[in-house]
């Protein structure tokens, strides 16, 4: 099965600049994540979708953060206006509706926008 | 914030030894997961142990979880050049829809 799929893999854009990124989960998998990975840290959640219902955005700085998945497929994340400290990985994962391993919150992750704020 | 930290932040070994890392948390968990993240790439999961479980094998891993000291560790016997990676305790804590990921271990193995 054809993974998470993200795009673009690398973006370079100065501060006050707006960017977005893409998500494409895995085919039937209701859960997506999108995560904020900064260097040398482990990946931080920002947002849970629920097939297009948001489940969890406690973490998503609201103020230049948005995130949506109106068809509950895809999904994209945009940062309005960027700021240095948004320097970081983006992550996305999804989860399959029914786990190989009953009772499981394995997630499938994408490979990540690497963004850089100058 | 962080659920748990790994330790050691940093790892080498030679190929061929064993690498152990450690994980710590702090609330009431389901299950513990670990994730090995290759440089520029995503998080591929690993393994996962649940609560009531103490020990878990998957072919060159090891896992043990102490619900008691809310730990983990995570053994890589035999390790190769391609274990080479950031290694990640991940927590579904009891009450959450999410993951709450460590800090991570980075392990190098020198052929």
């Amino acid at each position: 099965e054809a993974g998470v799929a993200q795009s673009p893999r690398y973006k370079i854009i100065e501060k006050r600049q707006s960017v977005a990124f893409w998500c494409n989960p895995i085919s039937g998998h209701a859960t997506l994540y999108w995560y904020q990975q900064i260097l040398g840290q482990g990946p931080k959640l920002l947002i849970q979708f629920q097939n297009n219902g948001v489940v969890d955005d406690s973490q998503l700085p609201k103020d230049r953060f948005s995130a949506e998945r109106l068809k509950g497929v895809d999904s994209t994340l945009k940062i309005q206006p960027a700021k240095l400290e948004d320097s970081a990985v983006y992550l996305c994962a999804s989860r399959p509706t029914v786990p190989r391993d009953r009772g499981s919150n394995e997630q499938f992750f994408g490979p990540g926008t690497r963004l850089t704020v100058l | 914030s962080q659920q748990g930290e790994e330790d050691p932040q940093a790892l080498s070994i030679q190929e061929g030894e064993n690498a152990t890392m450690n994980c710590s948390y702090k609330t009431s968990i389901n299950n513990l997961q670990w994730y090995r993240q290759n440089s520029g790439r995503g998080l591929v999961h690993l393994i996962l142990i649940r609560s009531n479980e103490r020990e878990k094998h998957s072919g060159r891993l090891r896992v043990t979880l102490d619900t008691s000291k809310k730990s983990s560790s995570l053994l890589i016997t035999a390790s190769r050049a391609a274990d080479t990676a950031s290694y990640f305790c991940a927590t579904d804590r009891t009450g959450a829809n999410n993951l709450f990921f460590g800090t991570g271990t980075r392990l190098t193995v020198i052929p």
